[in-house]
């Protein structure tokens, strides 16, 4: 079965950087277009980036834009996202989520991590 | 970036009642629109996607309506595991924005 499993998480200073891990199993990683998608504390969810299945394509929300990198290793079955120059604001719960469509982007998540909590510090 | 909203931002109902919650998209994004269910402390769950296929496995009670600006997401029959929130989200273009969320509590 479709297992992704984040790590990484845990509290920071404003201005750090951290870097989230994504270790996705039961399927064929370098397939599928992934996703990090994060919810703020008692929040909706926010759309944070995206990448195609073999890395070539990036995309940002504009509130990350400059600070965040999205990547992975398809050798290592990993998605990671290298969070930069941290805010309070950023403080969530991060998602690594799959995108259904194989290697097309459709945008739309059929399987979802459990997340991972960021919390940064003032 | 295209913007989506929700209505009603929380509703409260009982245990069969029919509930309809409605999204629009800022511009048309024709038919890419999802639905997705999520529980506290639980990630979300995919309902709907392209605004009415319902994803296998998904009670029949879910339907999903709409096309253009203007969606629905329906429950024929509230049973006691759909108390939750629901999302849309627009999957036309990135970044693939979500609507604020309804939230469905017990009356």
């Amino acid at each position: 079965q479709v297992q992704l499993v984040e790590s990484g998480g845990g509290v920071v200073q404003s201005g750090r950087s951290l870097r989230l891990s994504c270790a996705a199993s039961g399927f064929t990683f370098n397939s599928h277009t992934m996703y990090w998608v994060r919810q703020a504390p008692g929040k909706g969810l926010e759309w944070v980036a995206l990448i195609s299945y073999d890395g070539s394509k990036k995309y940002y929300a504009d509130s990350v834009k400059g600070r965040f990198t999205i990547s992975r290793d398809n050798s290592k079955n990993t998605l990671y996202l290298q969070m930069n120059s941290l805010k309070p604001e950023d403080t969530a719960v991060y998602y690594c989520a799959r995108d259904g469509g194989g290697i097309a982007v459709t945008g739309t998540i059929d399987y979802w991590g459990q997340g991972t909590l960021v919390t940064v510090s003032s | 970036d295209i913007q989506m909203t929700q209505s009603p931002s929380s509703l409260s109902a009982s245990v069969g009642d029919r509930v309809t919650i409605t999204c629009r998209a800022s511009q048309s994004i024709s038919s890419y629109l999802n639905w997705y269910q999520q529980k506290p402390g639980k990630a979300p769950k995919l309902l709907i996607y392209t605004a009415s296929s319902l994803r296998s496995g998904v009670p029949s009670r879910f339907s999903g309506s709409g096309s253009g600006t203007d969606f629905s997401l329906s429950i024929s029959s509230l049973q006691p595991e759909d108390f939750a929130t629901y999302y849309c989200q627009q999957s036309y273009s990135p970044p693939f924005t979500f609507g604020p969320g309804t939230k469905v509590d017990i009356k």
